[in-house]
């Protein structure tokens, strides 16, 4: 069971806009930035949003984040076949004195 | 971007100490502007943070392992080393060392993990 909670799946069809939601709590995404992770198959994760809705270089503005009270959510517009990964959203806890992480969400792109 | 590279035994048996280690190459280990953290990943579930080291040694552990772990780091070679002692079968995962990115800003602390290593399976299993 996952300190956040995140939806296990999300699909969309190319060029569509798909939203991943993040929920936590006021130790958690209520005190904290919100961090997003996009693992694709068999790779390692890799930073796709920090400072919630800050994108490291590299990544399309395709990709962006928001943060309100307890929950962040990650869009992707303009869906393409590469974005299939599954997304992860993490953020330091205050109370477990620990980062946790979302179970994680698998994008299919149909 | 630095490249991290993790080694160390595939296979640890139930009771043993498991040992790893992240090899950080266009990069410094003893920079201050980050530390290094280590993240594992059961088979098909999701990710737990293991815990990070600065350059100093001062460690950082999550709580429900905190007994069973061990940090260190070691600027001669430009490397950072975990040992969690005591392991069982649940924890089989691949583990992955990164570079934990950091600094203040007017809303708070502002910390990223970034580049990750490839990530090594490890097994617990006799």
């Amino acid at each position: 069971q996952s300190v956040l909670t995140q939806p296990p799946s999300a699909s969309g069809t190319p060029g569509q806009r798909v939203t991943i939601s993040c929920s936590g709590s006021r130790s958690n995404i209520g005190s904290d930035y919100v961090y997003w992770y996009q693992q694709l198959p068999g790779t390692a994760p890799k930073l796709l949003m920090y400072r919630s809705n800050q994108r490291p270089s590299g990544v399309p503005d395709r990709f962006s984040g928001s943060k309100s009270g307890t929950s962040a959510s990650l869009a992707i517009s303009g869906l393409r076949s590469e974005d299939e990964a599954e997304y992860y959203c993490a953020a330091w806890d205050d109370s477990l004195t620990s980062w946790v992480f979302g179970g994680g969400t698998k994008l299919t792109v149909l | 971007q630095p490249q991290l590279q993790e080694s160390g035994p595939r296979l640890v048996k139930p009771s043993e100490t498991l040992s790893l280690t992240c090899t950080v190459s266009g990069g410094s280990v003893s920079s201050s502007r980050y530390s290094w953290g280590w993240i594992r990943q059961p088979p098909g579930k999701g990710l737990e943070w293991i815990g990070s080291i600065y350059y100093s040694g001062s460690t950082n552990y999550t709580p429900s392992l905190k007994s069973q772990v061990t940090m260190s780091i070691d600027m001669s070679k430009n490397q950072f080393s975990l040992r969690l002692s005591s392991v069982t079968a649940a924890d089989t995962a691949v583990y992955y060392c990164a570079r934990q990115g950091h600094y203040y800003d007017s809303s708070g602390f502002v910390k990223w993990f970034d580049p990750w290593g490839q990530g090594t399976l490890v097994t617990v299993s006799s």
